[in-house]
């Protein structure tokens, strides 16, 4: 079956400095999207993209993250200046559309840790 | 704004005892539900879904009804393995909107 890949599975990064979490989706899905979890805490939604663009983002989804699809595969989430508090599990999903009732797919997490 | 609560865990059971995990949300639309359960070290797995009132999800032996009356989407199981141990999740996705909402989680840890 095919899944969504993400990598790394661990950054350990400094405060301070620029990360990228890279992600491939599922090959024929157009919906793709960024949830974060804080340790303990919920799931959030940060992000979705289609076609080139975000559709919708949340209000953890400030001007120090951005997201991009540099080529036919990847589907990138850059945080330039990163915080403490920063430090979460990154969850990468994709859907073949943006319809409520498309279920989404995950990967399996990127977990980001800011000293 | 849109939510969903689940019951706090962790849930502990015995191999073969029957299953609930509640599941309660606030929606503005007319949501669709689900249900991920996220085995350790691994990512949020889709376990069942259910886009309109009174559609019952299932899949494994796991199901859930989309109850609209009293906007719930309990997941029940019949008979636990050791096996299903995991934290599972309950999420909405609201009409209009491309996004999850997720629950807080639910441990479930099944004894031998």
């Amino acid at each position: 079956e095919p899944e969504v890949t993400q990598t790394p599975s661990h950054q350990v990064t400094q405060m301070g400095q620029e990360v990228i979490l890279r992600c491939v989706p599922i090959s024929n899905h157009l919906y793709f999207y960024w949830y974060r979890q804080i340790l303990g805490q919920k799931v959030e939604f940060l992000v979705s993209f289609y076609n080139n663009e975000i559709s919708e983002k949340s209000e953890i989804f400030d001007d120090q993250f951005s997201v991009e699809r540099p080529d036919g595969s990847n589907f990138t989430l850059k945080i330039r200046s990163t915080k403490l508090e920063d430090s979460a599990m990154y969850f990468c999903a994709s859907s073949v559309w943006g319809r409520d009732n498309q279920p989404q797919h995950f990967g399996d997490g990127t977990r980001l840790s800011i000293l | 704004g849109d939510s969903v609560t689940q019951m706090e865990g962790p849930v502990t059971l015995s191999e073969e005892a029957f299953l609930t995990i509640n599941c309660t949300y606030t929606a503005t639309g007319y949501p669709s539900l689900f249900w991920y359960v996220q085995y350790p070290g691994e990512g949020l797995q889709l376990l069942l879904k259910a886009t309109k009132a009174d559609d019952k999800g299932s899949n494994k032996g796991f199901e859930a009804t989309y109850r609209k009356e009293t906007t719930s989407f309990h997941l029940e199981k019949g008979s636990v393995q050791v096996s299903d141990s995991a934290v599972y999740f309950c999420a909405l996705s609201d009409s209009g909107t491309y996004k999850y909402i997720f629950g807080t989680g639910t441990r479930l840890k099944v004894l031998a």
